[in-house]
């Protein structure tokens, strides 16, 4: 499987800044995805990356709020703008992969990081 | 209705014990299907892989039922260690390849 390497692990951001996320791959890899998992809850998917193009967002998420770059195969940001505390959550990046012989892509996530907005 | 539901449990169970998850999905053409184990503050990490014959490893069994639109998940012989969430996800190809993800499943085995 790819290993997926993302920063920071943690943060805790004052309401109205904004924070950067990287995801890092260490493999090219053609779909990567970011998602919120707030707490006791499952994962949503805010949207997915494109490599050189603009990233394509799932309902009730917005560019303005949620800008995401990829510039290569490998590397993926997501930046949470204007934050507010129910931006408080785990976001995660995550990549598809398909192992030799298996005839579909696997989902794997990086480790995460962790949000706090006070 | 939702793509993917689960039922959230928790489940406690002893160890030992033979416990079994079932998540049902919405769309019929759903193309493949995965079960992950998500530890308290921890990513998901993929457990199995779910093949239409269904598939075997170790204590572990995943089925398909794709006329019913239905997965299951069988653990034999629980450790305390199978202790964490089970989520069901469903890969529908298309221009997006989505991955839709169940609620989640409890499991807490105790000694």
């Amino acid at each position: 499987s790819a290993v997926i390497s993302q920063k920071p692990s943690r943060d805790i951001c004052q309401r109205g800044t904004s924070l950067t996320i990287q995801c890092q791959v260490d493999s090219q890899v053609t779909m990567m995805f970011w998602y919120r998992q707030q707490p006791g809850q499952s994962l949503t998917l805010i949207a997915t990356a494109n490599q050189g193009s603009e990233a394509t967002y799932e309902s009730g998420f917005v560019i303005d709020k949620f800008p995401i770059s990829r510039p290569n195969l490998t590397f993926s940001t997501l930046t949470v703008s204007n934050m507010s505390p129910e931006d408080s959550s785990i976001y995660l990046c995550s990549v598809t992969h398909r192992a030799g012989g298996v005839p579909y892509n696997e989902q794997f996530f990086g480790p995460g990081t962790r949000l706090t907005v006070l | 209705r939702k793509e993917v539901e689960q039922d959230p449990g928790p489940f406690n169970v002893p160890e030992g014990a033979t416990v079994a998850f079932n998540c049902t999905y919405s769309n019929s053409a759903s193309q493949s299907f995965f079960w992950y184990r998500q530890d308290c503050r921890k990513e998901p990490k993929l457990l199995m892989s779910v093949y239409s014959s269904g598939n075997e490893d170790g204590r572990f069994t995943a089925q398909l039922n794709r006329a019913s639109q239905y997965i299951s998940l069988l653990i034999r012989d629980s450790k305390l260690s199978d202790s964490a969430t089970y989520l069901c996800v469903v890969n529908t190809y298309g221009n997006f390849n989505k991955f839709y993800f169940g609620s989640g499943t409890k499991l807490n085995v105790k000694p």
